[in-house]
């Protein structure tokens, strides 16, 4: 099992910018979940699918978009980038929502805005 | 309001030697809390969590941590550190949502 899977590993990217950061899991899991993680602030959750057909704003929202294309892929999308979405981003996800489910992650999408 | 806090942000250990590193979370109702690792150039991998019940939890690699109510204390330990155990080391409470801490990175002397 690969568990859950991201691309790019590393993108560069001009401000203004669009990307999409793909991730998928196998694992069968309900609910998916995308962070981004900046040096001496942990993991910040953008947003989050509870399940198939459901997306929902986490802390730092502004600038993202995020699709559940089906169970297994989550994508979140940057429309026009800015040097402040620099960061890495990680997917995460877990069987279900419910409070106190493991969430299981991806090894990151190492992203810098010029 | 800050969730979870990680007083140290770095710490350095000699091979061999014991380790402590400290969360405390600010959450009113019985918190569900993780510790998760992340060596470098790699996503988190959970170490262990605690729900409720006994409140020393043993996680994978060797590691425990004890949940503090009076202290509102999760801190991670392990008796005999290895240079392998070098990585950043993140605690979190599932509120709902999970709040990460800022993170503990730890160096392992030789």
């Amino acid at each position: 099992n690969a568990g859950v899977t991201q691309t790019p590993k590393f993108q560069v990217l001009k401000t203004g910018q669009s990307m999409t950061l793909q991730c998928a899991q196998d694992m069968n899991h309900n609910s998916m979940y995308w962070y981004r993680q900046d040096p001496g602030m942990g993991l910040r959750l953008i947003y989050y699918s509870a399940s198939e057909g459901t997306t929902d704003k986490g802390e730092v929202p502004n600038g993202y978009n995020v699709s559940r294309l089906n169970k297994r892929e989550f994508s979140l999308r940057l429309e026009s980038a800015a040097p402040s979405q620099t960061s890495v981003y990680f997917c995460a996800s877990s069987p279900d929502r419910g409070v106190g489910e493991t969430q299981y992650f991806g090894p990151g999408t190492r992203l810098l805005v010029l | 309001a800050q969730s979870v806090t990680q007083p140290d942000i770095h710490i350095t250990v000699s091979e061999g030697a014991s380790l402590e590193l400290r969360c405390n979370y600010s959450y009113g109702a019985t918190p569900y809390l993780f510790w998760y690792v992340q060596s470098p150039g790699q996503g988190l991998q959970l170490l262990l969590k605690y729900f409720s019940g006994d409140t020393l939890v043993q996680g994978i690699k060797g590691f425990e941590a004890e949940f503090k109510r009076s202290q509102s204390s999760f801190n991670l330990r392990k008796p005999s550190v290895h240079w392998s155990d070098a990585a950043e080391y993140f605690c979190a409470v599932d509120r709902g949502k999970f709040y990460f801490g800022s993170g503990t990175k730890l160096n392992v002397k030789p």
